[in-house]
């Protein structure tokens, strides 16, 4: 199957600074990717949706100066977490399909650990 | 809004026998997909079975199948001859015709017993 790939599996950062957390596809391209929050023993909350070239699309509630995501290519997309604060510790999963369409399947990273500190 | 529901937060089964996880959902949405993703502890999120509203027949993978009821808004996934690989947690999850957009239940941890 298709293979999403996300950097780094795990980050610590100290309160007030940025990070960065990548999402690749490897072998395929990904017109459309998805950002999900994940509290611990909790759901998957979807945080946006970005398509390539475009701006995201953040669902309510999800403060975009805060959570910057950027799809400028079809195999990657970043997510950054600007002036992080301990509550911002999560874990965050992308996702990545070749479209929207209803038929069209999503495939998953492995997901990203941080810690916020 | 459409909304998923996973009524058991925890099952266990014996290594060999069946186990059927349940899953409602609630739309207005006359298409749309449904999922079973299962999400061991190493977090990756797997697909293990999806089921189209159009079609009636119920998917099946090996040793996992569906039961899929659309008039009752049931979706229950069933794992014969467990196995101690399939020890994790499972999430059912909706995707919408209207924004394709995956909506996911609150999960069912998965133990199976040796």
């Amino acid at each position: 199957g298709a293979v999403v790939s996300q950097h780094p599996s795990w980050v610590i950062c100290k309160s007030g600074t940025s990070v960065k957390i990548e999402c690749r596809s490897l072998d395929f391209q990904a017109t459309t990717m998805f950002w999900y929050r994940q509290f611990p023993k909790q759901s998957l909350m979807l945080m946006a949706t970005s398509n390539e070239g475009s701006k995201a699309t953040y669902e309510q509630g999800v403060e975009k100066d805060k959570f910057l995501i950027n799809h400028a290519s079809l195999t990657l997309s970043t997510l950054t977490v600007t002036s992080a604060h301990p509550e911002d510790s999560s874990f965050y999963i992308c996702s990545a399909s070749t479209g929207t369409g209803l038929g069209t399947e999503a495939f998953f990273g492995q997901g990203t650990r941080l810690t916020v500190v | 809004a459409q909304t998923v529901t996973q009524s058991q937060p925890e099952m266990s089964v014996q290594e060999a026998e069946t186990v059927t996880l349940s899953c409602t959902y609630d739309t207005s949405e006359s298409d749309y997909y449904l999922f079973w993703y299962k999400q061991p502890p190493s977090r990756q999120m797997i697909l293990v079975i999806r089921q189209e509203a159009y079609k009636q027949q119920n998917a099946t993978e090996n040793r996992f199948s569906v039961n899929f009821q659309k008039a009752a808004k049931s979706f229950s996934l069933k794992i014969s001859d467990s196995q101690l690989g399939d020890a994790a947690m499972y999430f059912c999850a909706y995707k919408s015709s209207g924004t394709y957009k995956y909506i996911f239940g609150t999960g069912t941890r998965l133990k199976v017993l040796a």
